[in-house]
């Protein structure tokens, strides 16, 4: 079966362009979420979605944007970029609902995108 | 505050040998705490996963142990080899609703030299 595949890899911008990146999760899984990652952060919760319906929300400005589809695909959307967004991005699928909040169910990380602004 | 602190945060061990990273949370109400173990470069994968009512899981060579009293986690690595290089993250997931909220620790950066 096939891992969480994450595009592009790698992307460098400009400050003020936006950003589109894509995920796809393991077959059969209908839950994304998406992470930033900086040096100094660390792992950072961004949303989640669910059956096209964002479940879960982390604390970041409405510049972070995303959404889900009906084969489960998800992207994330960043408008106005910032140097300070320059980060690992990293999705990752479950098959839990995340309404269960007592579940302990695996979630597979993508390879990630790593993100530059220049 | 809802905090997750790792330490050490980066530590160096001979081929071999033992080693335990550590792993302290804050957050609340407790719903489960996970190690991922992170490659340069690659996602997270999961290591473990404990609820409250477990205090030791095992994955071949990584036993995790949990003390929800103390609040405290820790991960023992047993017979390091090359391939554990990697950063160790700690999560913990809270109630918060319907929906659980994940807080992420910073990590323990471990490598293995020979």
């Amino acid at each position: 079966k096939a891992g969480v595949t994450q595009t592009p890899r790698y992307l460098i911008k400009t400050r003020g362009q936006q950003v589109t990146l894509s995920c796809s999760p393991i077959s059969g899984h209908r839950s994304v979420s998406w992470y930033q990652q900086t040096p100094g952060q660390g792992l950072q919760f961004l949303f989640e979605y669910f059956s096209e319906t964002q479940r879960n929300k982390g604390n970041f400005p409405g510049r972070f944007s995303g959404r889900q589809f009906s084969n489960s695909r998800s992207e994330m959307n960043v408008s106005t970029l910032e140097l300070g967004d320059s980060a690992l991005y990293l999705c990752a699928s479950s098959l839990v609902n995340p309404i269960y909040s007592t579940s302990t169910d695996t979630q597979y990380f993508g390879p990630g995108t790593r993100l530059t602004v220049l | 505050k809802n905090q997750v602190e790792q330490s050490p945060q980066s530590l160096i061990i001979l081929e071999g040998k033992n080693c335990t990273l550590q792993c302290n949370y804050t957050v609340s109400p407790f719903s489960n705490l996970r190690w991922y173990k992170q490659d340069t470069g690659r996602g997270p994968v999961s290591l473990t996963i404990m609820t409250f009512s477990e205090n030791t899981k095992s994955n071949g060579r990584y036993t995790a142990t949990l003390d929800a009293d103390t609040k405290q986690s820790s991960l023992h690595i047993t017979a390091s080899q090359l391939s554990d290089s990697a950063s160790y993250i700690c999560v913990v997931s809270r109630y918060v609703g319907t929906a659980s909220k994940l807080t992420f620790g910073t990590g323990t950066r471990l490598q293995v030299t020979l």
